[in-house]
C-alpha cells in the first residue's frame, strides 16, 4: 500500500519534444506529490510539487497533472532541452502525522533529450 | 555552506567492517532524513528525525543499521558488520519540518555517500 509505481523506466526525445512521465500510488492517505530531478553524482533536487486539492500545477516548462480518482499523477516537460537530460523521480508522502515528510519514491525515469 | 553536506563522498570497505556516514543538514532545518539508493533504483526511506522527538526508524532494513542525531545538527548513520548488499548511495536530506509553511514538505538532499562493500 506504500508503493509508488513509475513509468517508463527510460525515455528518449528530441529537443523540443514533450516527454511525459507517469506515476500511480495506492495509499489514499498521501497528500503531497513532489517530482525530483537528479543529475549524475548529485542528490535529487525538488522540481515541482502538487497537493490533491488541484488537478494541475505549472512552473515554467514543467507541469504536473493530478487525477485523484485514478490515483495517478504525471510530469510533462514542455519544449524539452538537452539540459533536461536527467533521472526524474516521483514521490508521495503525508503532510501531517507521524509519517510527515517520509517520501515514498518511484523507481525513476532516465530522460535523454537529443539535440 | 548553504546546502546539505555529506562525508565521505566515497567509502570502500571490506565485508564485516563497520562504517559511519555523516550528514550536516542546512542550518535551521529541524527535520533530517536518511535514504538509500541502490544502483538504478529509487530511493528507500531509512530513518527520520524531527527535532527532539523519537526518530521514525521504520525504514531501517536490519538491526545492523542505526543512526543518531545531536539536537538539530549533525547526524551519523552507522552500518555494522557490512554486507555486499549494503553497497549503495546513502543520501541525507533536511527540511524545515512540521508546521513551517508554505513549502514545509520540501526536502533538500546532499550529494550522497557512495558505499562499496567488497
Amino acid at each position: 500500500q506504500q508503493q509508488v509505481k513509475q513509468s517508463p523506466q527510460s525515455l528518449i526525445v528530441q529537443k523540443g519534444g514533450i516527454p511525459i512521465i507517469n506515476c500511480a500510488y495506492e495509499n489514499t492517505a498521501f497528500d503531497y506529490f513532489p517530482w525530483y530531478q537528479q543529475f549524475p553524482g548529485k542528490g535529487p533536487a525538488l522540481l515541482i510539487a502538487i497537493r490533491p486539492d488541484v488537478s494541475e500545477k505549472k512552473e515554467g516548462r514543467f507541469t504536473i497533472s493530478f487525477n485523484k480518482s485514478a490515483k495517478q499523477f504525471s510530469l510533462h516537460i514542455m519544449d524539452s532541452q538537452p539540459g533536461d537530460s536527467a533521472t526524474y523521480f516521483c514521490a508521495a508522502s503525508r503532510a501531517g502525522g507521524t509519517s510527515y515528510g517520509k517520501l515514498t519514491f518511484g523507481q525513476g525515469t532516465i530522460l535523454t533529450v537529443h539535440p | 555552506g548553504a546546502g546539505v553536506s555529506q562525508s565521505p563522498s566515497n567509502k570502500v570497505t571490506e565485508k564485516g567492517k563497520d562504517v559511519e556516514l555523516r550528514c550536516d543538514p542546512i542550518s535551521g532545518h529541524t527535520a533530517l532524513y536518511w535514504y538509500r539508493q541502490r544502483l538504478g533504483q529509487g530511493l528507500e526511506f531509512l530513518i527520520y528525525f524531527q527535532g527532539n522527538s523519537a526518530p521514525d526508524k521504520s525504514g531501517l532494513p536490519s538491526d545492523r543499521f542505526s543512526a543518531e542525531r545531536t539536537g538539530e545538527s549533525v547526524s551519523t548513520l552507522t552500518i555494522q558488520r557490512t554486507q555486499q548488499e549494503d553497497s549503495a548511495v546513502y543520501l541525507c536530506a533536511s527540511s524545515l519540518g512540521l508546521g513551517r509553511a508554505p513549502r514545509s514538505g520540501e526536502q533538500f538532499f546532499g550529494p550522497g555517500t557512495r558505499l562499496t562493500v567488497l
